[in-house]
């Protein structure tokens, strides 16, 4: 079975760091792009952050760009991501998501998480 | 940036009846990779339609998707309960950023 699961959230003070995890499972883990999708509370979808299977394309939103950081252990078959200065428009539940094509960084997202909340509050 | 926008907002209808969801884009939507997404409350986002018109794995036939350039529509031919959820336009083409639109609510009439 083709499998998502996050950690790593938790509550942090506004200015803070927290490093969000997606282990991965039933899939070749290296052939695909992963992305973090973000919903804050009662909003929509938004997608925060996409690596592809090598590294090589990496993408941020404009809202998290220059704070966040994505990475990808291909040999722990785990995704990241490294959150910094951390305000409270930040606060949501973070999803992993797996493309549905392998070796494209372009395409739609199959697989899904079922999230890890941040929460940024004093 | 792509910057796409859902109409209407909220679709009040009843069961058994056609659902018509639009998406649209600011600009051109590279080679329409557009897809659309359920999500019900409490549970992650599912995959209905990739390509503007291909339904994903065991996603029933009465969804159908369609649409090129900057406008695109999901239909739901006969809404069964399951169906009322919120569903998501998304773009792929602009690597590498991509993005979702706001979102339309399906509720019961």
């Amino acid at each position: 079975e083709v499998q998502l699961v996050e950690s790593g959230g938790g509550l942090v003070q506004p200015g803070g760091s927290l490093r969000l995890s997606c282990a991965a499972s039933g899939f070749t883990f290296n052939d695909y792009t992963l992305h973090w999708v973000r919903q804050a509370p009662g909003k929509g979808l938004e997608w925060v952050s996409g690596v592809s299977w090598n590294s090589g394309t990496i993408g941020y939103a404009d809202s998290v760009k220059g704070r966040f950081t994505i990475s990808r252990d291909n040999a722990k078959n785990s995704l990241y991501l490294q959150m910094n200065s951390l305000r409270a428009d930040d606060t949501a539940l973070y999803y992993c998501a797996k493309n549905l094509w392998s070796s494209y960084y372009r395409s739609a997202m199959d697989v899904w998480g079922q999230g890890t909340t941040v929460t940024v509050s004093s | 940036e792509i910057v796409l926008t859902q109409s209407p907002g909220t679709l009040s209808l009843s069961p058994g009846e056609r659902a018509t969801l639009s998406c649209r884009a600011s600009q051109s939507v590279t080679s329409s990779y557009l897809a659309w997404y359920q999500q019900k409350p409490g549970q992650a986002p599912r995959l209905l339609i990739y390509s503007a018109s291909s339904r994903a794995t065991g996603i029933p036939d009465r969804f159908s998707g369609s649409g090129s350039g900057t406008d695109f529509t999901l239909t739901i031919s006969r809404l069964e309960p399951e169906d009322f959820a919120v569903y998501y336009c998304q773009q792929y083409g602009s690597s590498p950023i991509l993005t979702f639109g706001p979102g339309t609510k399906v509720d019961i009439k």
